[in-house]
């Protein structure tokens, strides 16, 4: 399989802008989660989904950000508008049904800069 | 407040020394206990997970569990310098899994 697979790797924008952050997860795997992490939080879950349904949704940070699940393969996570302490890395993750709670499958992260 | 700890590092080992990794935890009703190795400007990686107490060894890795102290680790045998990363322990409480900030981990040749 390939893996989780997110775009773009790295985003620079200016505060203000619009950035969208892309997923797909692993085929078959019901459970995706949006991360961000920064040396100074460290990871963060932002939302997780189950079945393409947020389940938990309380680590977003506010109004600004926002998630969606369109279907099993595909996820977004938009910031609007976007301000310098967004500045992350920012992962997705998948993790099956069935399998070990707890056992994550990371994307290769989005690395986000906003000036 | 479910709280996991770790000390942050580095933690400098030499090569073929064991490198012993440190993780506590809040709650005592925690089920299941993960160890990820995040190399730097990468993503993490599940190494070890441990559910019961007691030891369970995977190659040259070997995860450590004591619920009563409230206390996990992470033993690396005949460390490597590719072993250099850090380290994250993670605690499953009630299906949320709450992360310690890392451990680096220097092996120097």
């Amino acid at each position: 399989d390939a893996g989780v697979i997110q775009s773009p790797r790295h985003e620079v924008t200016e505060m203000g802008q619009e950035v969208t952050l892309r997923c797909k997860p692993i085929s078959g795997h019901d459970y995706l989660f949006w991360y961000r992490q920064t040396m100074m939080r460290g990871l963060e879950l932002l939302i997780y989904f189950n079945n393409n349904v947020p389940i938990d949704d309380s680590g977003m940070p506010e109004d600004r950000f926002s998630a969606k699940m369109p279907n099993a393969s595909f996820s977004t996570l938009k910031i609007q508008p976007s301000e310098p302490r967004d500045s992350a890395v920012y992962f997705c993750a998948s993790s099956p049904t069935g399998g070990v709670a707890g056992e994550l499958f990371f994307g290769e992260g989005s690395r986000l800069a906003v000036l | 407040q479910k709280e996991v700890e770790q000390n942050s590092g580095p933690l400098s080992v030499p090569e073929g020394a064991i490198a012993s990794l440190n993780c506590t935890y809040s709650d005592r009703g925690s089920q299941s206990f993960f160890w990820y190795r995040q190399y730097s400007g990468k993503s993490p990686e599940l190494i070890m997970f441990i559910y019961s107490n007691g030891d369970k060894e995977d190659g040259r890795f070997t995860a450590q569990l004591n619920k009563a102290s409230q206390y996990v680790s992470l033993l690396i045998r005949d460390s490597q310098p590719s072993d250099s990363a850090t380290y994250l322990c993670a605690v499953n409480f009630d299906y949320q899994l709450i992360w310690g900030a890392g451990t680096k981990l220097i092996i120097k040749p």
